[in-house]
C-alpha cells in the first residue's frame, strides 16, 4: 500500500488564500479526494477528481494536482473554513483506499 | 436525501468482536453506480479506512485490518455490516459508514454521523 503525508497544521489570515497540499506515490495514478471535519461532525466531501465541487461547497475551494502532490486552495478564507482536512486517494493497488493524516487550519 | 445511519453497541470487552451496522436510508444499497465503505477515527487522531463492500459481495479490506474484519451486506433491509474480532484498546474509535461515489473510486460522498464504539473491560 502507499501513504498520504500531509501538513499537521496550517495557518491563514482572514480573507488570504491557503494551500494545503497532500503528497504520495499514488497520486500520480489517481486524483486526491478532500474532505473537510469540525469538531463533533463527520468528515464532509468538499473536492474530488480533476476539480469538482459538490454541490453546496463553496467556490473559494479548488484543487489542482501534479505528480505526487495534490492541492487544495481556499481563496479568500473564511472563519467558517476553520477545520481538519484531510485526502485521500486509491492507493497503488488501485482497490484499496488511503487517507492522508490531515491538516489542521487556523483562520487567525 | 441519503442517510447513512451506524448502531450497534458502544462498549466492546477486549477480545471480543465488534458489530456495527450501517442502515442506508433514501436510496438503494443495490444500486450499480455505488460501493458502501467503514472508516474509523480513534479520538483526537486521523482517518483509517476500513473496508469497502459491492452489493453483489465484492469486498475490499485495509491490510492491517484484513485478518481481523469481515464487511457484508444484507440488500433486503438495505444495511451493511461491520465485523471487527479480538478488539483492543487500540480499536477504540468512532466508525463512519460512507457511500463512495462513481463505484470503486475512493471517494466518500455521504457519510453516516459516527458511532463511538470503546474497548474496555
Amino acid at each position: 500500500s502507499s501513504e498520504l503525508t500531509q501538513d499537521p497544521a496550517v495557518s491563514v489570515a482572514l480573507g488570504q488564500t491557503v494551500r494545503i497540499t497532500c503528497q504520495g506515490d499514488s497520486l500520480r495514478s489517481y486524483y486526491a479526494t478532500w474532505y473537510q471535519q469540525k469538531p463533533g461532525q463527520a468528515p464532509l466531501l468538499v473536492m474530488y477528481g480533476q476539480n469538482n465541487r459538490p454541490s453546496g461547497i463553496p467556490d473559494r475551494f479548488s484543487g489542482s494536482g501534479s505528480g505526487s502532490t495534490a492541492s487544495l486552495t481556499i481563496t479568500g478564507a473564511q472563519a467558517e473554513d476553520e477545520a481538519d482536512y484531510y485526502c485521500n486517494s486509491r492507493d497503488s493497488n488501485g482497490n484499496h483506499v488511503v487517507f492522508g493524516g490531515g491538516t489542521k487550519l487556523t483562520v487567525l | 436525501q441519503l442517510q447513512l445511519q451506524e448502531s450497534g453497541p458502544g462498549l466492546v470487552r477486549p477480545s471480543e468482536t465488534l458489530s456495527l451496522t450501517c442502515t442506508v436510508s433514501g436510496g438503494s444499497i443495490s444500486s450499480s453506480t455505488y460501493y458502501w465503505g467503514w472508516i474509523r477515527q480513534p479520538p483526537g487522531k486521523g482517518l483509517e479506512w476500513i473496508g469497502t463492500i459491492y452489493y453483489a459481495g465484492s469486498t475490499y479490506y485495509n491490510p492491517s485490518l484484513k485478518s481481523r474484519v469481515t464487511i457484508s451486506v444484507d440488500t433486503s433491509n438495505n444495511q451493511f455490516s461491520l465485523k471487527l474480532t479480538s478488539v483492543t484498546a487500540a480499536d477504540t474509535a468512532v466508525y463512519y459508514c460512507a457511500r463512495l461515489y462513481g463505484g470503486n473510486s475512493g471517494v466518500f460522498d455521504y457519510w453516516g454521523q459516527g458511532t463511538l464504539v470503546t474497548v474496555s473491560s
